[in-house]
């Protein structure tokens, strides 16, 4: 079964702390995103990657950095966790063609900044 | 540009009740549209697709929905809920010929009663 793994499903973190969510995809994919997403609010976009090596930014970029260095692993980078970064967070990866397939998402990382 | 807009954020029914959740989009050009579920403490999971093609798509678990050009709007039916049906819906459209990015509605929670 083709997957999107996320390596943790919770995650508590100190205020200030530079946190890594990692996830990785075994259908290659080749673009690949993070959201957020906050209780009445929906999905919101981070940052996204068409192919290896490049990003680009979403919606709610700041405060988020991210490393695409290999086809199958994008990782979100939160360089000063604040606890208004306290969410759930989920990544996602679709074909080039990726208009007409959807998105496969991970299972997503419960992220608590304290 | 794209939006989609999902009235209520919760829908309660009885099980055995017919099943409605209503997505309305704004696209200036052909849309593509989806609908996702998300059960608790997990990603979202494609339900089905409309991607120009017929106007009702069925998807998995008995759900489908219409398109409707002319009211805008993709509403999701089932006709009979279930109570493993519970969970959150997120309408998404994205539009031909452009970046292909989804934007996501805020979503709406089915609650079904026993």
């Amino acid at each position: 079964d083709v997957k999107v793994t996320q390596s943790s499903r919770y995650l508590v973190k100190r205020t200030g702390e530079k946190v890594f969510l990692e996830c990785v995809q075994d259908m290659d994919h080749e673009n690949m995103f993070w959201y957020r997403q906050d209780p009445g609010l929906g999905l919101r976009l981070i940052y996204f990657s068409y192919d290896v090596k490049m990003k680009e930014k979403g919606d709610i970029p700041e405060g988020y950095s991210v490393s695409r260095e290999k086809k199958e692993r994008f990782s979100l980078i939160l360089e000063s966790a604040s606890t208004n970064q306290t969410s759930m967070y989920l990544c996602a990866s679709s074909r080039r063609d990726r208009a007409l397939y959807g998105y496969t998402f991970g299972s997503g990382t419960r992220l608590t900044v304290v | 540009a794209q939006s989609v807009t999902q009235l209520g954020s919760h829908v309660s029914v009885s099980e055995g009740a017919l099943v409605l959740l209503r997505c309305n989009y704004s696209s200036s050009v052909p849309p593509y549209l989806f609908w996702y579920v998300q059960y608790p403490n997990q990603g979202l999971q494609l339900l089905l697709k409309y991607t120009s093609a017929a106007t009702l798509v069925k998807g998995i678990n008995g759900f489908e929905a219409e398109f409707k050009k002319s009211e805008t709007s993709f509403h999701l039916t089932k006709p009979s809920a279930h109570m493993s049906d519970a969970a959150e819906y997120f309408c998404a459209v994205t539009l031909s010929g452009g970046s292909y990015i989804p934007t996501f509605g805020r979503g709406t929670s089915l609650i079904v009663h026993p």
